[in-house]
């Protein structure tokens, strides 16, 4: 089975510094999305992005967070200056058509990255 | 806005013996509904989902899981669980007009004895 690969797997950080999160979603995928889960929490929504521009946003992805598709394979999330509740395991997830939900189309998650902000 | 309740955050089940993990839902149309499970340092894998038809859904790894409208809930099961199946297993929703978020429970931490 096709999957998304997130670098790097572990990433510790100083309090105040930026961090960009990689990701290689499936080749054909239209549809990129990071989510992330505070150790003990919910899995939550960050963001949506599609042709270029966020989709949807939550209200946990601030104006300290952006995205980007650099290249035809890269996906990445930066966090522009870190917080200590910023660190979290963060799960990037891609799908082909985009209606993921009502078809028969899957949402691929990589196995994320654990970010620890000191 | 949705929301996913798991009520168990453990759970220990016998190699063999058959499981049940719960999950509730809270929306006011018809959800689509997730089981995801995840293995350590492995990324979050769909067992099944629910979206439309038949309420009883068959997954890949021997789950299957039952929309029950009623009780607003769509627990997973298993007949006979194997000591692979030990992982976190998650609920989840998306709902009509959404876009493709989905919004997770907390999970259920399995744990099989042999």
């Amino acid at each position: 089975e096709p999957e998304v690969t997130q670098t790097p797997s572990h990433q510790v950080t100083q309090m105040g510094q930026e961090v960009i999160l990689r990701c290689v979603p499936i080749s054909n995928h239209l549809y990129f999305y990071w989510y992330r889960q505070i150790l003990g929490q919910k899995v939550e929504f960050l963001v949506s992005f599609y042709n270029n521009e966020i989709s949807e946003k939550s209200e946990i992805f601030d104006d300290q967070f952006s995205v980007e598709r650099p290249d035809g394979s890269n996906f990445t999330l930066k966090i522009r200056s870190t917080k200590l509740e910023d660190s979290a395991m963060y799960f990037c997830a891609s799908s082909g058509a985009g209606a993921a939900l009502a078809t028969n189309e899957k949402l691929f998650f990589g196995s994320g990255t654990q970010l620890s902000v000191l | 806005a949705q929301s996913v309740t798991q009520p168990d955050i453990h759970i220990t089940v016998s190699e063999g013996a058959s499981l049940e993990l719960r999950c509730n839902y809270s929306y006011g149309a018809t959800p689509y509904l997730f089981w995801y499970v995840q293995s350590p340092g492995q990324g979050l894998q769909l067992l099944l989902k629910y979206f439309s038809g038949d309420t009883l859904v068959q997954g890949i790894k021997g789950f299957e899981a039952e929309f029950k409208r009623s009780q607003s809930s769509f627990n997973l099961r298993k007949p006979s669980v194997h000591w692979s199946d030990a992982a976190e297993y998650f609920c989840a929703v998306g709902v009509t007009g959404g876009g493709n978020k989905l919004t997770f429970g907390t999970g259920t931490q399995l744990k099989v004895e042999l």
